[in-house]
């Protein structure tokens, strides 16, 4: 697509619940990036994946968050049991590859609220 | 290693006057520096870029001034606009690794 598409836009989830957020990239952009970014704050790096592999997972907050990268394309970025401390803006970014000569094009975010 | 320090954390200034926000960095193979504004409720968005071939780079209005000796490089926004305000980052990247953002200036121009 011309953008990047995240999907949903806003989600509301009851503390416990599991949810999925998505990730359509820009075609062709062989890299792509989760940040996390809570109310007035900076960037905080999640996940990134080369192709459909993350060769670092470490900047996941708990083992209650994963993503998975399928196709080169479309990745999902799961948060099981969510706390109210996973409430914010789920940021995800794709770039022509990995290296950190490429500008990243960011979506517009999925608002999480956990009541 | 990774770090890039921005400052100041948030700025006001007046429609028409000069705003800078300043960024340092430790890596020296970092050798792409771009500059993101975020509006509320957006992503951020790619503003402008600079590579350290040059000094500095101006689009319209912004102008990035960049010192390689001292590992600084700032944003200039020239002529200040109420439309202006937003929250700006800014990054460094170079190699096998992605971009390290700075933590974000919050910018307000009061008319």
């Amino acid at each position: 697509g011309a953008g990047v598409s995240q999907s949903p836009s806003n989600k509301v989830t009851e503390k416990g619940k599991d949810v999925e957020l998505r990730c359509d990239p820009i075609s062709g952009h062989t890299a792509l990036y989760w940040y996390r970014q809570s109310l007035g704050q900076g960037l905080e790096f999640l996940i990134y994946f080369q192709g459909n592999s993350a060769p670092d997972k470490s900047g996941l907050p708990s083992d209650r968050f994963s993503a998975e990268r399928t196709g080169g394309s479309v990745s999902t970025l799961t948060i099981q049991r969510t706390q109210q401390e996973d409430s914010a803006v789920y940021l995800c970014a794709s770039s022509l590859a990995i290296s950190g000569n490429y500008g990243y094009t960011f979506g517009s975010g999925t608002r999480l609220t956990v009541v | 290693q990774q770090q890039v320090k921005q400052s100041p954390q948030s700025l006001i200034v007046q429609k028409g006057g000069i705003s800078i926000i300043n960024c340092a960095y430790e890596n020296t193979a970092f050798d792409y520096f771009p500059w993101y504004q975020q509006f509320p409720g957006k992503g951020p968005a790619l503003l402008i870029a600079i590579r350290p071939d040059v000094s500095e780079k101006k689009e319209g209005r912004f102008t990035i001034s960049f010192n390689k000796s001292a590992k600084q490089f700032s944003l200039h926004i020239m002529d200040s606009q109420p439309g202006d305000s937003a929250t700006y980052f800014c990054a460094a990247g170079g190699g096998a690794d992605g971009l390290t953002f700075g933590k974000g200036t919050h910018l307000i121009i009061q008319p």
